[in-house]
């Protein structure tokens, strides 16, 4: 079965330039979650997605960074315009609702703006 | 804020022995996972405890929960150069929506 899929894997670009991280979560689950992670301040949730509706993004940094759920198999996260303290590894997960019900993570997209 | 926290931060042993790690939370939970991470990848899920479960195995995995004390240990027995990862607690508020809220993880290096 095919796990959660993020692309790309790498990504470097320049500060200012917009950037657009994507994720197919897995087929059947219902939640989507966004999560950053660096050194200094571990693992974020950034926004969280409930059979497409955005419930939670009280994570998300700025306005400069924006989530769209448009149906149950892609999501996208976009950073505009890009920053050097935006450099991080994003993570996607999903999940089936119900508690307990464990996140299953995409191998994340390593994110380096100069 | 974080809800879980794990210690140590780190944790260096060599193959064969056992290494324990342990997760701190501060709110009434309704259960509480433990994850891995390797290297350039993303979290795995290891292990699930009830909140009103006290020890769950899984094969050479050994997970506690003390809810008076609100903490959990991971145990890996005889462990391998393989297990050499981050590990990662993950609990949901009791009362909550049911979305896991990561520590910042033990690192833990296996020697072989």
């Amino acid at each position: 079965d095919a796990g959660v899929i993020q692309s790309p894997r790498h990504e470097v670009t320049e500060m200012g330039q917009e950037v657009t991280l994507r994720c197919k979560p897995i087929s059947g689950h219902d939640y989507l979650f966004w999560y950053r992670q660096t050194m200094m301040r571990g693992l974020e949730l950034l926004i969280y997605f409930n059979n497409n509706v955005p419930i939670d993004d009280s994570g998300m940094p700025e306005d400069r960074f924006s989530a769209k759920m448009p149906n149950a198999s892609f999501s996208t996260l976009k950073i505009q315009p890009s920053e050097p303290r935006d450099s991080a590894v994003y993570f996607c997960a999903s999940k089936v609702s119900g508690g307990g019900q464990p996140q299953h993570f995409g191998d994340g997209t390593r994110l380096s703006i100069l | 804020s974080q809800q879980g926290e794990e210690d140590p931060q780190a944790l260096s042993i060599q193959e064969g022995e056992n290494a324990t790690m342990n997760c701190s939370y501060k709110t009434s939970i309704n259960n509480l996972q433990w994850y891995r991470q390797n290297s350039g990848r993303g979290l795995v899920h290891l292990i699930l405890i009830r909140s009103n479960e006290r020890e769950k195995h899984s094969g050479r995995l050994r997970v506690t929960l003390d809810t008076s004390k609100k903490s959990s240990s991971l145990l890996i027995t005889a462990s391998r150069a393989a297990d050499t990862a981050s590990y990662f607690c993950a609990t949901d508020a009791s009362g909550g929506s049911y979305i896991p809220t990561f520590g910042r993880g033990t690192s833990l290096i296996v020697h072989p």
